[in-house]
């Protein structure tokens, strides 16, 4: 079967730095993207891994590694407006993103 | 760039009621759009897959004959819930990804909020 794996939850501190770690087995692979959920909100899209290595974009990056089908989030520099749910998804040999449960980080001061 | 435009935002009718949820995408064309549906504290769960000009594909366990799609154009997809009872409240989402590649990422509206009383 199709499986996605990021931990239930996480705390960091504000100011601090925060990887959300995401494992999957997928049949094919077709690309990872990350969104970010605030609580009651839509989803937003993040960052998108298609390549091994590290994609930078501001506070936050995301790193592929498509041996291991493993990707992390790095958040730095974290603020308060950073706590909601990041969610990890596969796009799989079909095209069709299968998604993770989401990581619930609570940021305190 | 990347606007997925859903209406209403919120929902509050009566059981037995039909609703009807729009999801646009306002600055590019889609031919696929999803709809997701999310009870509290849960994660996404892909109901469909609209795609425009043929009928929808839908996820295992959805019913077809209660959550009416039509995607009739490349802009637009509708989502209905026929006689709506009170387990169908949740938080339901659409999202478009730009026809022009499957590497785009999917954009969402902004979600339904629907609550039968």
């Amino acid at each position: 079967g199709q499986n996605i794996d990021q931990p239930t939850e996480m705390t960091a501190t504000e100011g601090a730095i925060v990887q959300i770690n995401c494992t999957y087995q997928t049949s094919g692979f077709n690309g990872l993207f990350w969104y970010q959920q605030h609580a009651g909100e839509a989803p937003t899209f993040l960052s998108y891994n298609v390549l091994d290595g590290l994609e930078e974009k501001g506070r936050f990056s995301s790193f592929l590694s498509r041996s291991k089908g493993y990707s992390y989030l790095l958040l730095k520099e974290l603020q308060m407006k950073d706590s909601a749910s990041y969610l990890c998804a596969v796009k799989d040999s079909n095209y069709q993103l299968i998604w993770g449960a989401g990581t619930k980080l609570i940021i305190k001061p | 760039g990347a606007v997925v435009s859903q209406h209403p935002s919120r929902v509050i009718c009566k059981s037995g009621t039909s609703v009807k949820i729009e999801c646009r995408s306002l600055d590019f064309q889609a031919t696929t759009m999803f709809w997701y549906r999310q009870f509290p504290k849960q994660s996404l769960m892909l109901m469909a897959t609209s795609n425009e000009g043929s009928k929808a594909t839908y996820e295992q366990g959805v019913e077809k004959d209660k959550f009416l799609i039509n995607h009739a154009s490349l802009t637009l997809s509708t989502l209905t819930v026929t006689s709506a009872h009170p387990e169908d409240s949740s938080f339901y989402i659409c999202s478009a990804r730009d026809m022009t590649g499957d590497h785009q990422p999917q954009h969402f509206g902004d979600g339904t909020r629907l609550s039968i009383l």
